[in-house]
């Protein structure tokens, strides 16, 4: 139990497009969701915190035009990079917890590779 | 600000020896502490939780990890490593309603 998927695994775009990475929660109801970013040999960097049916909260310094994020269900939340560019490639990573205390287990997805040219 | 320090980047040991990462944490309060493992091409996976209770914590994979609050630690350990085990470690702290990671252990086993 407790699965998460993402889609897709990895995506090449050229700059200037966006692209949209999707999260869900296969097995369980996720009432909150997290999207992290992973440079390479580094920590995973929360970006920001999205609960079903409300507008996500971004941590400091994540632009939100620029990252868009949606948790319309509670099994699926998209993350869309708007007009990516070279510095926006990175290893997107979402994560969901169903619990009702916030301080609930998190059940990672496999991570998006982000490549733009 | 809570924090979380993980000495050390890599750690080489061989295959059947016995492990430990070490943790550190920095939080006012009671803590509550992860430790997950990522390996390439897969999610993370969470190993081991600390809420409260007992301070040695048994894990998947035969990992324990021991919370030491007045050193504020939370070790991992396995008594005898797989090659399967090496991967990617990471320590975290839950505060201010987000996990906090580390910057994670590069684990690599000899044969």
């Amino acid at each position: 139990g407790a699965v998460v998927s993402q889609h897709p695994s990895r995506v090449i775009c050229k700059s200037g497009t966006s692209v949209k990475i999707e999260c869900r929660s296969l097995d369980f109801q996720a009432t909150t969701m997290f999207w992290y970013r992973q440079f390479p040999k580094q920590s995973l960097m929360l970006m920001a915190t999205s609960n079903e049916g409300s507008k996500a909260t971004y941590e400091q310094g994540v632009e939100k035009d620029k990252f868009l994020i949606n948790h319309a269900s509670l099994t699926l939340s998209t993350l869309t990079v708007t007009s990516a560019h070279p510095e926006d490639s990175s290893f997107y990573i979402c994560s969901a917890s169903g619990g009702e205390a916030i301080q609930e287990t998190q059940y990672f997805g496999p991570g998006t590779r982000l490549l733009v040219l | 600000a809570q924090s979380v320090t993980q000495p050390d980047i890599h750690i080489t040991v061989s295959e059947g020896a016995s492990l430990e990462l070490r943790c550190n944490y920095s939080y006012g309060a009671t803590p509550y502490l992860f430790w997950y493992v990522q390996s390439p091409g897969q999610g993370l996976q969470l190993l081991l939780k600390y809420f409260s209770g007992d301070t040695l914590v048994q894990g998947i994979k035969g990992f324990e990890a021991e919370f030491k609050r007045s050193q504020s630690s939370f070790n991992l350990r396995k008594p005898s490593v797989h090659w399967s085990d090496a991967a990617e470690y990471f320590c975290a702290v839950w505060g201010d309603d987000k996990i906090i990671f580390g910057k994670g252990t590069r684990l690599h086993i000899l044969p």
